[in-house]
């Protein structure tokens, strides 16, 4: 059971948009920033947006990511085939004092 | 160009203690902000975040691990090193290490390809 909670799987079809859920707590979303990383199959995860909306050097500004309260958001516009992956959340939890993980989310393009 | 590999063993007995090593070019762990992390991911699961080791050699644990876990670094070597005691099947996974190039939000901006780890008797 993952501290950060996403749905297990979103589909949608090619050249739509879709957007991901992190839902947190006071301790972690609530307070801290929140990280989103992108694991294409059989890779390492990437950084795809950091400090809740900023988009690392090479990333497409199709990704674009937001906070609000205990809640953060992934948006993915355009899609692409080559956008299925997994994606997964992380913040820092200031009660646990480390990092946590969301528990994934598997994107299929349809 | 900042590259990170894992090295270890790809097989380990139940019980045993799995040693871990991150060796690290193109950044310095002495660079104020910069920290190294391990995070793990159980075959078909979630990443799960292990511990970090910071610039300033402050280091965090799992909290359901931290009894289990030892991270250190060698800054003179670019290697940052974890520990696991007394390991069971459950922990078998792909380990990675990754960067955290200057502190808070701690997001992982460089991730080495990651190595297996299968406990098994």
């Amino acid at each position: 059971q993952s501290v950060l909670t996403q749905p297990p799987s979103v589909s949608e079809a090619p050249r739509q948009r879709v957007t991901i859920s992190c839902s947190g707590s006071s301790s972690n979303i609530g307070k801290n920033a929140v990280n989103w990383y992108q694991q294409l199959p059989g890779k390492a995860p990437k950084l795809l947006v950091y400090f809740d909306d900023l988009l690392p050097s090479g990333v497409s500004d199709r990704f674009s990511g937001s906070r609000s309260g205990t809640s953060a958001s992934l948006a993915i516009s355009g899609l692409q085939s080559e956008d299925e992956a997994d994606y997964y959340c992380a913040a820092w939890d200031d009660s646990l004092n480390g990092l946590v993980f969301g528990g994934g989310t598997k994107l299929s393009v349809l | 160009q900042v590259t990170l590999r894992e090295s270890g063993p790809a097989l380990v007995k139940p019980t045993q203690t799995l040693t871990l090593t991150c060796t690290f070019s193109g950044f310095s762990l002495s660079t104020s902000g910069v920290c190294v992390s391990w995070i793990r991911q159980p075959p078909g699961k979630a990443l799960e975040w292990l511990a970090l080791i910071d610039w300033d050699d402050d280091k965090y644990y799992s909290t359901s691990l931290k009894t289990r876990l030892t991270i250190s670094k060698d800054t003179s070597k670019n290697q940052v090193v974890l520990t696991m005691t007394k390991m069971d099947p459950v922990d078998t996974a792909t380990y990675y290490c990754a960067r955290i190039r200057s502190g808070r939000p701690y997001d992982f901006d460089y991730w080495g390809q990651g190595t297996l780890v299968t406990v098994s008797s």
